[in-house]
C-alpha cells in the first residue's frame, strides 16, 4: 500500500521569503514518481514539479525545487522568493508501479494551505 | 488551458433534479478519473476508467452514475443528490500503461445541492 503524509495543515510565509512544505511517503515499490500540485481557490489542480525515484538530482522548475531524500522517504517542496499568487493549497502525490501492474494510481496527501503575507 | 475540460464550472441543483457533469480530454490519454473534494477533506477517488472500462468504484452511492463512451469523454450523471454531496468534482486523465507521469486535471465543477 502507498501512503503520502503532509503534516502541515497550514503554513505562513512573508512575501519574497522561501518556504518548505513537508511531504513523506511510504511505498514498497522501487520505482515511483513524486509530484506536487497547486490548487488555488478557483479549484483547478496545477502540476508543479515531478521527481522520479531513480533520479540522481533534485528536480527544479523555476522557483520550485523538490528536496528529495530517498532514505528518509521525504519529498519536500521548496518555494523560493514567495509571491502573493503562491497562496493556495498544495498537494504532494505519488504514483508507484503497484507491484509490477500497469495501474499505478496517484495517491494524494492531505494538503497544506500556504498563505503568503505582503 | 490544461488539456482537460470540465463543464459546467458551477452547478446548483435541487435534490430532485437530474444533471450531468462532462469531462473531455484530447491528450491521447486512455485512463480517466472522477475525484470528489469536499471542504476540509482529502481528495476522494470515486471512479476509474481504463480503456473505457470501469476498473474502480470506491463505494460511491448509486445516485452518482459514471459513463465513459470513449477514451476522450467522461460523464458523471447525478440524480436525487443530498446536500452533503456539495463539493468540487474534479476530472483527471492519464496514461494507463506504466509511466511515472502523473495526472492532468480539469478545472473542476463546483456543485451545490440545495
Amino acid at each position: 500500500a502507498q501512503k503520502i503524509t503532509q503534516t502541515q495543515p497550514g503554513m505562513f510565509v512573508q512575501e519574497k521569503e522561501a518556504v518548505t512544505l513537508d511531504c513523506t511517503y511510504d511505498t514498497s515499490d522501487p520505482s515511483y514518481g513524486l509530484f506536487w500540485y497547486k490548487q488555488p481557490s478557483s479549484g483547478e489542480m496545477i502540476f508543479l514539479i515531478y521527481q522520479g525515484s531513480y533520479d540522481q538530482q533534485n528536480a527544479t522548475e523555476g522557483r520550485y525545487s523538490l528536496n528529495f531524500q530517498k532514505a528518509r522517504k521525504s519529498a519536500n517542496l521548496v518555494i523560493s522568493a514567495s509571491q502573493l499568487g503562491d497562496s493556495a493549497m498544495y498537494f504532494c502525490a505519488m504514483r508507484a508501479n503497484a507491484g509490477g501492474t500497469s495501474y499505478g494510481k496517484l495517491t494524494f496527501g492531505q494538503g497544506t494551505i500556504l498563505t503568503v503575507h505582503p | 488551458e490544461t488539456g482537460v475540460t470540465q463543464t459546467p464550472r458551477h452547478l446548483v441543483m435541487g435534490m430532485t433534479n437530474k444533471k450531468s457533469l462532462k469531462c473531455e480530454q484530447h491528450l491521447g490519454h486512455n485512463a480517466m478519473y472522477w475525484y470528489k473534494q469536499s471542504a476540509k477533506k482529502p481528495l476522494e477517488l470515486m471512479f476509474v476508467y481504463n480503456f473505457k472500462e470501469q476498473t474502480e468504484n470506491n463505494s460511491v452511492p448509486s445516485r452518482f452514475s459514471p459513463e465513459c463512451p470513449n477514451s476522450s469523454h467522461l460523464f458523471l450523471h447525478l440524480h436525487t443528490l443530498q446536500p452533503e454531496d456539495s463539493a468540487l468534482y474534479l476530472c483527471a486523465s492519464s496514461q494507463v500503461e506504466w509511466t511515472l507521469y502523473g495526472y492532468t486535471f480539469g478545472s473542476g465543477t463546483r456543485l451545490t445541492v440545495v
